[in-house]
């Protein structure tokens, strides 16, 4: 089992162009966790997906952020017109059916760069 | 909201001291909690949760309801263990981890 595996782990990208992160959990996991570290910050929360749903998207920025998880392939996190304040490290973290309270095994990481 | 506070951003020791790195977290009857570990150029992973009351590489971590504390400590630090340590409580009805900032250890010879 290779783990959690993001990618790309770097990315740069121009402001206002889209952000396309990926995510594909460890097999046999049903949950999707994204987090966002900022520089000197702790990881945030953004999002909570199950196959298909998005369960708790408490975390994510109103606008131009979005998650999906669909039936089959990777989670994608998605930032459109990307800018300055976006640049951070996004990690992805997947569970078991028993979810977060088991264990998260985390990804590690994109590092999106905003010029 | 729920918050976790690790006070420390660095914590440095020598080999061979005892190493305690604290963690506060808001209050919640039934709180469960977590330390995860960043070793350099690795990717974060559990080093142990209160429900099990485990010893993980000679860590503990005894949940102290009264001062809402959760500090991770070893007797014995070892140059091995220098790394990022995180503090986490699972909040959002059980959807989600709350982490604090992270202290850094750094165990010197």
């Amino acid at each position: 089992n290779a783990g959690v595996m993001q990618n790309p782990r770097h990315l740069v990208r121009r402001r206002g162009q889209e952000a396309r992160l990926r995510c594909s959990p460890m097999k046999g996991h049903s949950h999707v966790y994204w987090y966002r570290q900022l520089p000197e910050e702790g990881l945030k929360f953004m999002v909570y997906l199950q196959k298909e749903n998005i369960i708790d998207e408490s975390g994510m920025p109103k606008e131009r952020f979005s998650a999906e998880f669909p039936k089959e392939g990777p989670s994608i996190l998605r930032i459109q017109q990307v800018v300055r304040g976006d640049s951070a490290a996004y990690f992805c973290a997947s569970s078991p059916p028993g979810g977060a309270r088991t264990e998260a095994f985390f990804g590690q990481g994109t590092r999106l760069t905003v010029v | 909201a729920q918050r976790v506070t690790q006070p420390e951003k660095l914590l440095s020791v020598f080999k061979g001291a005892p190493v305690e790195l604290k963690c506060n977290y808001s209050y919640s009857g039934s709180p469960e909690l977590f330390w995860y570990v960043q070793y350099s150029r690795q990717r974060l992973q559990l080093l142990l949760r209160h429900i099990s009351r485990e010893s993980i590489k000679g860590f503990t971590a005894d949940l102290n309801k009264g001062e809402t504390s959760f500090h991770l400590k070893k007797p014995f630090a070892q140059e091995e263990d220098s790394a990022m340590y995180y503090c986490a409580q699972l909040t959002g009805g059980g959807n989600k981890l709350t982490f604090g900032t992270g202290t850094q250890l750094k165990v010197e010879l």
